[in-house]
């Protein structure tokens, strides 16, 4: 779907309890992102991964962690830190820029509620 | 860093006319400025982009323009029809090491037939 798959489409989640969101690529980009979208908000980073076994945070990092073990994954996990995680989150890759820029390609989104 | 900052918030058109949103950013070292088209539901899209060594680009109906000096570059729509609604995000990416793209906070775009 894309090159880019991200699962499950919905999720919900429980007071205190974390939940990862899953992020997979198969168009062979270097780098990962993941934003968080609420309405009237635009795209919000969250984090982001240049290369495997590396990543920065994005403008909103607290409560949320990452890891990047191969490079055609990039999960998320939504800890019980983050106090509003409601929202829907977009995982995004691309080409890893060196002299040129290029344009993301994103996932279909995974839509997270608290319950 | 980066700030991007996109107007209107919400624009509505008759189907037939054009539309324009505008997108300004501060750091004069971006150098790459896509357009991305969400429609309700999906994910973002990319429909046209623009570099700085550019003025403009055109794409069919599609066009974008931008004034580096003034750091600012817009998107046109002309012929609008009810398939152009949506939200479209303006993004901005500084040549200064590998920070990601800086996304406008979106126009809820409306064709109204």
């Amino acid at each position: 779907d894309g090159g880019i798959t991200q699962s499950p489409k919905y999720l919900f989640r429980k007071e205190g309890q974390n939940v990862t969101l899953s992020c997979e690529q198969n168009l062979n980009h270097d780098a990962m992102y993941w934003y968080r979208q609420d309405p009237g908000q635009g795209l919000r980073l969250i984090y982001y991964s240049q290369i495997v076994n590396d990543f920065q945070k994005g403008d909103i990092a607290e409560g949320y962690s990452v890891s990047r073990e191969k490079k055609e994954s990039f999960p998320l996990t939504v800890t019980s830190a983050q106090k509003n995680p409601t929202a829907f989150y977009l995982c995004a890759s691309s080409m890893r820029r060196e002299t040129v820029n290029y344009g993301y390609t994103f996932g279909s989104g995974t839509r997270l509620t608290v319950v | 860093g980066e700030n991007v900052e996109q107007h209107p918030s919400t624009l509505s058109v008759q189907e037939g006319d054009s539309a324009v949103i505008k997108c300004t950013y501060s750091d004069s070292a971006s150098n790459y400025f896509p357009w991305y088209k969400q429609e309700l539901g999906k994910r973002p899209q990319l429909i046209i982009d623009i570099r700085s060594n550019v003025g403009e680009k055109k794409d069919q109906r599609i066009a974008v323009t931008l004034n580096k000096t003034a750091k600012h570059f817009s998107l046109h729509i002309t012929e609008t029809q009810p398939e152009d609604s949506a939200v479209y995000f303006c993004a901005a990416i500084p040549w200064r090491g590998n920070t990601p793209l800086v996304f406008g906070k979106g126009t809820r775009l409306s064709v109204i037939a």
